[in-house]
């Protein structure tokens, strides 16, 4: 079993659509969860932090489900330049040297 | 003012060369890390220093060897490369370890062995 598991997608939707990704995790040890976005051959970057109350930065919404270890990840309004892949990340536990797993991610295309 | 770089961003080689990846960090970061991106998207930790000692060493073959001569620059020597080597590399850096550390990543360097 992966580490990190996503639905690789794509997703296609139109602009304005709301869509839902989904990953779980499999080390209940994990420290800490992220959602990076890497465009088309291009770096990953962060988007978001998750917390375990969930949090909120302007049209993405993130939630973090420990007892299920299941991770989400909200996008409302969705516009053209949201298409990217998107990537699930969960940070080791204390003792592996801060590495992340990431899931294989993702993709979303947005069409007009 | 590029926060992390790659040189070269594409290497085309031939099986069996030798070839290295620079990277360099100019955030003041402690730690760096190497990933590699197959041609699934997979993107999976390599390796990681920090102040230049190695703390990530995952299952890679000993033809790749990291090399960081001070805290702001990890290097990636490959040994006899194969044609499963062909991927993308991404050099990261980050403040630390912490739980609230944000890792920065590269451009990337796409490695082609033909």
């Amino acid at each position: 079993r992966k580490e990190v598991e996503q639905d690789p997608g794509p997703f296609n939707v139109p602009e304005g659509a709301t869509v839902a990704f989904n990953c779980t995790y499999s080390n209940s040890a994990s420290q800490s969860f992220f959602w990076y976005r890497q465009d088309c051959r291009k770096e990953p970057k962060l988007l978001m932090s998750v917390y375990s109350s969930g949090n909120e930065d302007g049209r993405f919404t993130a939630q973090l489900n420990r007892a299920s270890q299941y991770i989400s990840l909200l996008i409302r309004d969705s516009k053209l330049s949201d298409s990217a892949t998107y990537l699930c990340v969960v940070r080791g536990f204390y003792n592996q040297g801060g590495k992340l797993i990431f899931g294989q991610g993702t993709e979303l295309s947005v069409k007009p | 003012d590029t926060a992390v770089s790659q040189t070269p961003k594409y290497l085309v080689t031939q099986m069996g060369n030798d070839k290295s990846i620079k990277c360099e960090q100019n955030l003041g970061h402690d730690t760096m890390y190497w990933y590699k991106q197959d041609s699934k998207k997979f993107l999976k930790i390599m390796f990681s220093y920090n102040n230049k000692e190695l703390i990530i060493n995952e299952t890679v073959p000993n033809r790749f060897s990291p090399k960081s001569p001070d805290k702001a620059h990890l290097n990636l020597h490959i040994n006899s490369l194969e044609l499963g080597d062909s991927a993308v590399y991404f050099c990261a850096s980050s403040q630390g370890q912490g739980r609230s550390y944000e890792q920065y990543f590269g451009p990337g360097t796409r490695l082609t062995v033909t």
